[in-house]
């Protein structure tokens, strides 16, 4: 089974400073997908941010980028100039893209608390 | 486009009592998701519905947890009787459709209901 693994309950970083989150996974598929989701206090989870395995290119999306390392199994995202409303908890999150069933499921880790100092 | 909506966003019940939750994906959306999150934990898969019929419920505790989507559209979920460890929030998704290969379907999250059992 995919195990998703964030190291850090809490984290936190000065307003306009950047921050990384670090996230490893464990898999013996070749195709996948990992994701960042958001979840602020209104604990709706929201998308921050996807890459696919296939892509060596890491993904961005503004102010977030990842760095995608497929050999190490790690997938990090870098918060830059921070702002309030980026304080949230954030999950690493795992999707199998191969052989359906249970490998289409989320996967998710127990998520980092990150605080935004002003 | 309104998101996915839930209610209610609380609820405290003893332990034995029976208690419902409701949600309504976004319009169109085939694919519905039930989640539980634990304090201090990722969201885990309960059920995932396709229309109407049920794609995966390998992870709901059948003797107690029931969930159904007649009409293909909104969604109950159902615990009776509750206990302790149910406490929890409980999340409801959905997307266009069922992931497949070359189709990650991007899910939206309603706001959840944070369930407490005393």
């Amino acid at each position: 089974a995919q195990t998703v693994t964030q190291s850090q309950p809490e984290m936190s970083v000065q307003e306009a400073e950047t921050v990384t989150l670090s996230c490893t996974y464990d898999t013996s598929e070749s195709d996948y997908y990992l994701f960042w989701y958001k979840q602020p206090p209104s604990r709706q989870m929201i998308l921050v941010i996807r890459q696919e395995a296939y892509k060596q290119q890491n993904a961005t999306e503004n102010r977030f980028s990842v760095n995608f390392q497929k050999a190490a199994k790690s997938f990090s995202l870098k918060i830059s100039d921070s702002q309030l409303g980026d304080a949230a908890m954030y999950f690493c999150a795992y999707r199998g893209d191969r052989g359906g069933g249970s490998n289409y499921k989320l996967t998710f880790g127990k998520g980092t608390l990150l605080t935004v100092n002003p | 486009e309104a998101g996915v909506a839930q209610s209610p966003r609380y609820k405290i019940i003893e332990k034995r009592q029976s208690v419902a939750f409701w949600c309504n994906p976004i319009s169109g959306h085939a694919t519905l998701y039930w989640y539980q999150q634990i304090l201090g934990q990722g969201p885990k898969l309960l059920i995932q519905f396709q229309n109407n019929g049920v794609v995966d419920d390998s992870q709901l505790p059948k003797d107690r947890f029931s969930a159904e989507r007649l009409k293909g559209v909104d969604s109950t979920l159902k615990i009776q009787p509750a206990k302790l460890e149910d406490s929890a929030v409980y999340l409801c998704a959905s997307s266009l459709g069922t992931w497949r290969r070359g189709r990650p379907y991007e899910q939206y999250f309603g706001p959840g209901t944070r369930l407490t059992v005393t």
